[in-house]
């Protein structure tokens, strides 16, 4: 598709189990960014990648987190031994540049759920 | 520390009504931007402003970036329900930073 793809929509874990959540940006597209969205609220930036730039990683809550884009394209965001406040949607976007007056292209979203 | 405050953070209107919603920080951005999202679904851009004081207008809604680039407002004439949902701001300082996000003013419009 033309849009940013990322799976699994939805996954339900237990808590201290290891999640990878994957996310396939619009071809082309330099930068990429992940976000956290808790129920009803705003985003909460994560990790920003740009390039062959060293990624922005200071959103990124804890140690538990990690984040990484192999060759320049796809993403993957790992969360190790998962806790139930680790429970959001994790929303992936892309952009032609890291330049901020560009538009920010979003997936739809992965769902996590920590019993 | 919340960089972008906005507000208010929910609102309910009938089809027909006026109303206005607000980004606001001490801090000075090069740029903002105003998203829709609607629910099961990422935010869609809808206006990016770049100049203290700019206006820009997209049909029923006009966006204003403040004079000092610390604030904005949209405001929607004549809400339709399809203007329900989460209306969210983000701005960066400096270029090369990632965006950062308001937490949102949630918007029902019902007929």
């Amino acid at each position: 598709g033309a849009g940013v793809s990322q799976s699994p929509s939805n996954k339900v874990t237990e808590k201290g189990k290891d999640v990878e959540l994957r996310c396939d940006p619009i071809s082309g597209h330099t930068a990429l960014y992940w976000y956290r969205q808790s129920l009803g609220q705003g985003l909460e930036f994560l990790i920003y990648f740009q390039g062959n730039s060293a990624p922005d990683k200071s959103g990124l809550p804890s140690d538990r987190f990690s984040a990484e884009r192999t060759g320049g394209s796809v993403s993957t965001l790992t969360i190790q031994r998962t806790q139930q406040e680790d429970s959001a949607v994790y929303l992936c976007a892309s952009s032609w540049t890291g330049a901020n007056t560009g538009e920010l292209f979003f997936g739809e979203g992965s769902r996590l759920t920590v019993l | 520390t919340q960089l972008l405050e906005q507000s208010p953070q929910f609102l309910s209107i009938q089809e027909g009504e006026n109303l206005t919603v607000y980004c606001n920080s001490s801090s000075v951005f090069s740029s903002l931007q105003w998203y829709r999202q609607e629910p099961g679904e990422g935010p869609v851009l809808l206006v990016t402003v770049v100049t203290g004081g700019e206006v820009k207008k997209l049909k029923r809604l006009t966006f204003q970036f403040g004079d000092a680039r610390k604030d904005s407002s949209l405001h929607i004439t004549a809400a339709q329900p399809g203007d329900t949902g989460l209306y969210l701001c983000a701005g960066d300082r400096n270029s090369g930073y990632a965006l950062n996000f308001g937490k949102g003013t949630s918007l029902l419009v019902t007929p």
